[in-house]
């Protein structure tokens, strides 16, 4: 069964600093990963879509990698800021059964 | 851009009743999903559907029942509502495999 981990579970940061967020997964079998934000008692809001055969997607000061082999991906946040604040999840796509596994998320918190 | 819309933000409702929660996309996507949200468990999936009147259980159907009779429609129904049914439900969609999930902004229902 896919297992979707993200490391740390809470991280609080100075404003301006850069950030990595960490997701690994336990089968490589996957269509594509997705990083979504979610901010407190609201959904979740896409920020990147990465496909198997992708290695990075960027999207302003926002860059996703994957590793699929060694079942891994990275949130790189650039110069970071109070509005960052929230909660970011990763997800990935199955082949066998269609649907998305999350993790568990990882909770910013960026201080002015 | 792609919308996901649920009907409330905000439900209560009583043990015993029946309770339907809506869920309508406007960008013709096939596959539609019911998620619950509860801290420390993540996020889990209820029921998915493929097309119009297809469905599938997901890890924790018990106690749901869901309805597709149009494409952009997905209903979540919980047959005789519980306190344990108490939580954030989330409605995604997408279409095929390549493309990420769209959330909808969430029902934060609670049974009393």
């Amino acid at each position: 069964k896919q297992e979707v981990t993200q490391i740390p579970a809470a991280l609080s940061v100075p404003e301006g600093e850069n950030l990595v967020l960490n997701c690994s997964f336990t089968d490589s079998a996957i269509y594509n990963l997705q990083w979504f934000r979610q901010d407190p008692g609201k959904g979740l809001t896409s920020l990147l879509l990465i496909q198997s055969s992708q290695r990075e997607q960027t999207s302003g000061r926002l860059n996703a990698s994957l590793d699929k082999s060694s079942g891994r991906s990275t949130l790189y946040i650039a110069a970071s800021q109070p509005g960052d604040s929230a909660t970011y999840l990763c997800a990935v796509r199955l082949y066998n059964n269609n649907d998305m596994r999350f993790g568990a998320g990882t909770r910013l918190t960026v201080k002015p | 851009d792609v919308k996901v819309t649920q009907s409330s933000r905000y439900l209560v409702k009583r043990t015993g009743e029946k309770v339907f929660l809506e869920c309508v996309q406007d960008m013709d996507h096939e596959n539609m999903f019911w998620y619950r949200q509860d801290p420390g468990l993540g996020l889990r999936l209820i029921y998915f559907s493929y097309d119009v009147k297809m469905k599938e259980k997901g890890d924790i159907p018990e106690g749901y029942s869901v309805s597709r009779e149009k494409k952009e429609r997905f209903s979540l129904i919980l047959e005789s509502a519980s306190t344990n049914q108490t939580s954030m439900y989330l409605c995604a969609s997408s279409w095929d495999t390549y493309y990420g999930y769209t959330f909808g902004s969430g029902t934060r229902l609670t049974v009393v």
